[in-house]
């Protein structure tokens, strides 16, 4: 079974531009989570799709990240425009049915985001 | 509100030696608990669950971690460090009752001297 995609593996851009971060989950995955850690801090929860819909938002920091999961299938989260301190590991995991708290949950390599 | 502490920021082990890695939580549900630990270059990789079942849960590579509900802890044990568990380690908490979002701890990076 393959795991978590995440690509880039590695981003570098500068200030004020946009980036676009990828995440594949396991097939048959419904949930869909976005996390982050920026330097020095904890891996912090972004949001959570289920299926193609937005679960919980509650902790993306504010309307320059978009995320979408067309589809159902992979996701993008798009940083418009960036800024210095959206430096850090986004990480991306997926879980089956609606107990990733059961199961756990899998998550890939992460891609690390510098903005200079 | 959940919350996790990791008492430790680094902890170094000689290989061989036991490894012990320190970590409270406060929840006000029945938790679910995790040990992920991520190796360079690498994801995050679960290591163990606890969820509501035995208080001591055995995780992969000789971990093994106790659910202690009166000291809100459950910290992270093996018998012998190997070098390759060289490695940072994040505590996690969620709620048991829904999928709520998971709450790291910062995480304890463990060196393995030989």
């Amino acid at each position: 079974e393959a795991g978590v995609t995440q690509f880039p593996s590695h981003s570098v851009i500068e200030k004020g531009q946009t980036v676009t971060l990828r995440c594949d989950p396991i097939s048959g995955h419904d949930n869909l989570y976005w996390y982050r850690r920026v330097m020095g801090k904890e891996i912090k929860f972004l949001l959570h799709f289920v299926k193609e819909s937005k679960q919980d938002e509650s902790g993306m920091p504010n309307n320059r990240f978009l995320a979408e999961r067309t589809g159902g299938t992979y996701s993008t989260l798009k940083v418009q425009p960036a800024e210095l301190e959206d430096s850090g590991v986004y990480f991306c995991a997926s879980s089956q049915g609606g107990q990733g708290f059961n199961y756990g949950y899998t998550f890939g390599s992460g891609t690390r985001l510098t903005v200079v | 509100a959940q919350s996790v502490t990791q008492l430790d920021s680094h902890v170094s082990v000689s290989e061989g030696t036991p490894v012990l890695l320190r970590c409270n939580y406060s929840s006000s549900y029945s938790p679910s608990l995790f040990w992920y630990v991520q190796h360079p270059n690498k994801g995050l990789q679960l290591l163990l669950k606890y969820t509501s079942a035995a208080t001591l849960v055995k995780g992969i590579n000789g971990f093994e971690a106790e659910f202690k509900k009166s000291e809100t802890s459950f910290h992270l044990t093996k018998p012998s460090a190997h070098m390759s568990d060289a490695a940072e380690y994040f505590c996690v908490v969620s709620e048991w009752s829904g999928n709520t979002p998971l709450v790291f701890g910062k995480g304890t990076r463990l060196s393995v001297i030989a």
